[in-house]
């Protein structure tokens, strides 16, 4: 079946310092590809996604690059902040078993601590 | 910015009552989810509707679940005669079409704790 996986967590940071977080996923066809992040005491907020083949995503200096031949879809930043600090969410949109609508399946989500 | 909105935030009842969680998904979305995570857990896809009928379910909703758009903005989970197993945080989302690429905004989330 249609599904990801994450990295486990947390992944325990300082300030500045450079972020991956893997996600790997499984799919029949093409899915859509996303990150989503999770602030304390907040629902799901898409951070970025890529809809095919070598597209990359990017949103708030993170990017993530849509992988075909290794089925991955990484989370990269630079420099973290503190503010970075939350739950992050790789996800694929997979066709209902109906057809009558796309999906979204989550990973298990990645905790991110950034320390000063 | 339009955003979704869940009520309560946190939901506490006993075991074999029913409880109730409410939705407004943004006005301009045609589908609409419930998702939960149970603490430690991966977000699971409960149930997504469309057209005032349920579009797909999992396996997980089952007899005990049931939603409805009452009126014209809100959307709401019943869930049956509660189990200590339903204690999770309760997620709904809307998009604004089913296409593949099309994001879900989601509310901030009800905490169901059944005891």
């Amino acid at each position: 079946g249609n599904s990801v996986t994450q990295m486990e967590g947390p992944v325990t940071l300082s300030e500045e310092a450079f972020l991956t977080i893997n996600c790997t996923y499984t799919a029949t066809g093409y899915p859509s590809l996303f990150w989503y992040v999770q602030y304390p005491g907040e629902g799901l907020q898409l951070l970025l996604k890529a809809t095919k083949a070598d597209d990359k995503g990017s949103n708030k200096g993170f990017e993530a690059t849509y992988r075909k031949e290794t089925t991955s879809f990484h989370l990269e930043k630079g420099s973290v902040q503190v503010s970075d600090s939350a739950v992050y969410f790789c996800a694929l949109s997979r066709l209902g078993e109906t057809g009558g609508s796309y999906i979204p399946t989550f990973g298990r989500g990645t905790s991110l601590i950034v320390h000063p | 910015e339009p955003e979704v909105t869940q009520t309560p935030s946190h939901q506490v009842t006993q075991m074999g009552q029913e409880v109730i969680l409410r939705c407004v998904p943004i006005s301009n979305h045609l589908y609409f989810y419930w998702y939960r995570q149970i603490l430690g857990q991966k977000v699971e896809f409960l149930v997504s509707f469309y057209n005032n009928e349920i579009s797909e379910k999992s396996e997980i909703f089952d007899d005990q679940f049931s939603v409805e758009r009452p009126d014209g903005s809100n959307f709401t989970l019943k869930i049956r005669s509660t189990k200590l197993e339903d204690s999770a945080m309760y997620f709904c989302a809307s998009s604004r079409d089913g296409i593949p690429n099309s994001p879900l905004h989601f509310g901030n989330g009800t905490r169901l704790t059944v005891t």
